[in-house]
């Protein structure tokens, strides 16, 4: 099974900053079938990036993914009010799909 | 519009068995793989398996194997995922999500809005 890991756990940032957040796979990921999701509390999942870099619909080009193989990027490029929430990456590649631990970006 | 409607929250005794329903609307339901996934309490997110509406082909993660089936209705565009020999730490949200058809493999483009189990004695 392929292990993902976000980093860093918690992003303190202020609105306007940008936000890198990292994943790393502990073996390549295939045809770079990585999706970024990002989750509120009490909400379900909402898919932002899928396919390492392309942005699902309706998603706001302040956010953008890159990376291949075992390294993975989400960026937000400014950081708006309704951004700060968890985000997750998943593996959608190989069996079983995994996702990482989640990475938490909090309004400093 | 796409939309995952899922079954209410349950509370079950461990040994117990639940089972949580997925109401597909929107989209053609025989078209789309459903996943299943969880996630515990401050938790994150873990996936269950799969079921192919079309034809009723499952994939199981292997941690959850003899113990959860997916199953289908077409005729009711619905879902099921039924755990069975409930623990305490089996205490989750679960979730359905349609995998969108963009490529050999999809990520998960719709999801329902959670049913919560509570497995307590």
């Amino acid at each position: 099974e392929i292990v993902l890991t976000q980093s860093p756990d918690t992003l303190s940032l202020s609105p306007g900053e940008r936000a890198t957040l990292s994943c790393g796979a502990s073996q390549s990921v295939s045809s770079s079938y990585l999706a970024w999701y990002q989750q509120k509390p009490g909400q379900a999942p909402r898919l932002l990036i899928y396919g390492a870099s392309s942005r699902a619909t309706g998603i706001p080009d302040r956010f953008s993914g890159s990376g291949s193989g075992t390294d993975f990027t989400l960026t937000i490029s400014r950081l708006e009010p309704e951004d700060f929430a968890v985000y997750y990456c998943q593996q959608y590649g190989s069996s079983p799909r995994t996702f990482g631990q989640g990475t938490k970006v909090e309004i400093k | 519009q796409v939309q995952l409607v899922q079954s209410g929250a349950e509370v079950k005794k461990p040994g117990a068995s639940v089972k949580v329903s997925c109401k597909a609307s929107g989209y053609t339901f025989t078209g789309y793989y459903m996943h299943w996934a969880r996630q515990a309490p401050g938790q994150g997110l873990e996936w269950m398996g799969w079921i192919s509406p079309n034809s009723g082909d499952t994939n199981y993660a292997q941690k959850f194997q003899g113990r959860v089936t997916m199953t289908r209705d077409t005729s009711i565009t619905t879902a099921y995922m039924e755990l069975t020999r409930l623990r305490s730490d089996d205490t989750a949200v679960y979730y359905c999500s349609r995998e969108a058809n963009i490529a050999v493999a999809g990520p998960h483009d719709y999801w329902g809005h959670g049913t919560l189990v509570t497995v307590s004695s």
